[in-house]
């Protein structure tokens, strides 16, 4: 198993540009998070997707970020017009199910720099 | 509600040596634990989790927890340390109710003296 692919690993852009960050969840899980993990704020939940459908965004900062999942096995997350404190890191997990007692498995993470 | 404390930010211990990484939660319901490894520059990886069957859980690479619920603790616990546990760890609720929510705790960085 691959695991969850997120891509780019790295990203370094500066404010104001457009970032697209993309995960590949594990196949035959139906949930998908979007993470956010700073060192004041630790770790972050920004949106929950079950069966491609988003649950819950709550945690999105603002209308600069949105998330797109059209397919079950693709999942993007974009920030425009970028800001230098969205500087983070961005993880992807999924779950064979949205249940609390699932387990979610976290991809490697993107590495945002907004200068 | 749920929340998770997680009792040192930063734990120094020689290889060898046992490692204790303390774990106190809250939760309104019947929790499910976590704890997830986090090695620099890397993703997080589940160790362990307890879901309401034994309470003493075993792990990946030697560790395991014990949950105690009068005491609402999910302490980790590792007999021996290697270098290669030099890491962050987090301890991690989801108080259950039908909620995906996971609530992480601010991580404990495991120092590993040679």
């Amino acid at each position: 198993d691959a695991g969850v692919i997120q891509s780019p690993r790295h990203e370094v852009t500066e404010m104001g540009q457009e970032v697209t960050l993309r995960c590949k969840p594990i196949s035959g899980h139906n949930s998908l998070f979007w993470y956010r993990q700073t060192m004041m704020r630790g770790l972050e939940l920004l949106i929950y997707f079950n069966n491609n459908v988003p649950i819950d965004d709550s945690g999105m900062p603002e209308d600069r970020f949105s998330a797109k999942m059209p397919n079950a096995s693709f999942s993007t997350l974009k920030i425009q017009p970028s800001e230098p404190r969205d500087s983070a890191v961005y993880f992807c997990a999924s779950s064979i199910a949205g249940g609390f007692r699932e387990t979610q498995y976290f991809g490697p993470g993107t590495r945002l720099l907004v200068l | 509600a749920q929340s998770v404390t997680q009792l040192d930010s930063h734990v120094s211990v020689s290889e060898g040596t046992p490692v204790l990484l303390r774990c106190n939660y809250s939760s309104s319901y019947s929790p499910s634990l976590f704890w997830y490894v986090q090695h620099p520059n890397k993703g997080l990886q589940l160790l362990l989790k307890y879901t309401s069957a034994a309470t003493l859980v075993k792990g990946i690479n030697g560790f395991e927890a014990e949950f105690k619920k009068s005491e609402t603790s999910f302490h980790l616990t590792k007999p021996s340390a290697h270098m290669s546990d030099a890491a962050e760890y987090f301890c991690v609720v989801n108080s259950g109710a039908g909620s995906y929510q996971l609530t992480f705790g601010k991580g404990t960085k495991l120092s590993v003296i040679p």
